[in-house]
């Protein structure tokens, strides 16, 4: 099956600076890459999400990149604030899996004031 | 629109008893799924549906049961709860488009379940 890793697993940032989470997959197949980010106590909620036929998306200070021949997709945070601050998540799926997605571990990002 | 909703909020339970997690949607959204998160682990499936009557094991199936009587309904049950049954279970749910593609999923608030 799918395995998706997620690195680093936390990361601390000064208000005003850039944030990046790398995340890798194994399944060549997998077509969709979203982005969820959960804040505490909070559900997880879609804030980016990115499909095989495209190499880049961008929405304002968020951007996600896909680099399918490295299997590997990057969460871009420029000029974060101090209310990025949450867990983020990465995910993987594909076309016939059922809507299934394989979640990384997550990344914890700090942003201090 | 309420989104997903899920019943109870918060729950404890003793070892070997049973109880049944209530997710509901009114987005009529043909696919839900349940996950489990624990810490540092991220969101682990443990059983989904992709339409009324059907269910399906995930990544982390044992110890429990779901089923999916009503499209906006999917239920999760744990037959004799574990400690190792301590967790957030989250519920999600998502539509189908044109050509199997699919979109983002829309998770419930999260049920916090503890086993002693």
């Amino acid at each position: 099956g799918e395995n998706v890793e997620q690195h680093p697993s936390t990361l601390s940032v000064q208000e005003g600076d850039s944030a990046v989470i790398k995340c890798t997959y194994s399944d060549s197949a997998s077509n969709y890459f979203p982005w969820y980010k959960q804040e505490l106590g909070k559900r997880p909620q879609l804030i980016i999400d990115i499909r095989s036929n495209v190499g880049e998306k961008k929405d304002q200070r968020i951007a996600v990149t896909l680099n399918k021949t490295a299997k590997h997709f990057s969460l871009h945070i420029t000029e974060t604030q101090p209310e990025d601050s949450a867990v983020y998540f990465c995910a993987a799926s594909r076309r016939a899996n059922a809507g299934k997605s394989t979640f990384g571990d997550g990344t914890t990002l700090t942003v201090k004031p | 629109n309420a989104g997903v909703t899920q019943t109870p909020k918060f729950r404890v339970l003793k070892t070997g008893q049973s109880m049944t997690l209530l997710c509901a949607q009114d987005m009529n959204h043909e696919y839900m799924y349940w996950y489990r998160q624990d810490p540092g682990m991220g969101l682990r499936l443990i059983h989904y549906s992709v339409g009324e009557g059907t269910t399906a094991k995930g990544e982390v199936p044992d110890g429990y049961n779901v089923s999916r009587l009503k499209k906006q309904n999917f239920l999760l049950g744990l037959e004799s709860a574990a400690p190792s049954q301590t967790s957030v279970y989250f519920c999600a749910s998502t539509k189908t488009m044109a050509g199997g593609l699919y979109n983002e999923q829309f998770f419930g608030p999260g049920t916090r379940l503890t086993v002693l």
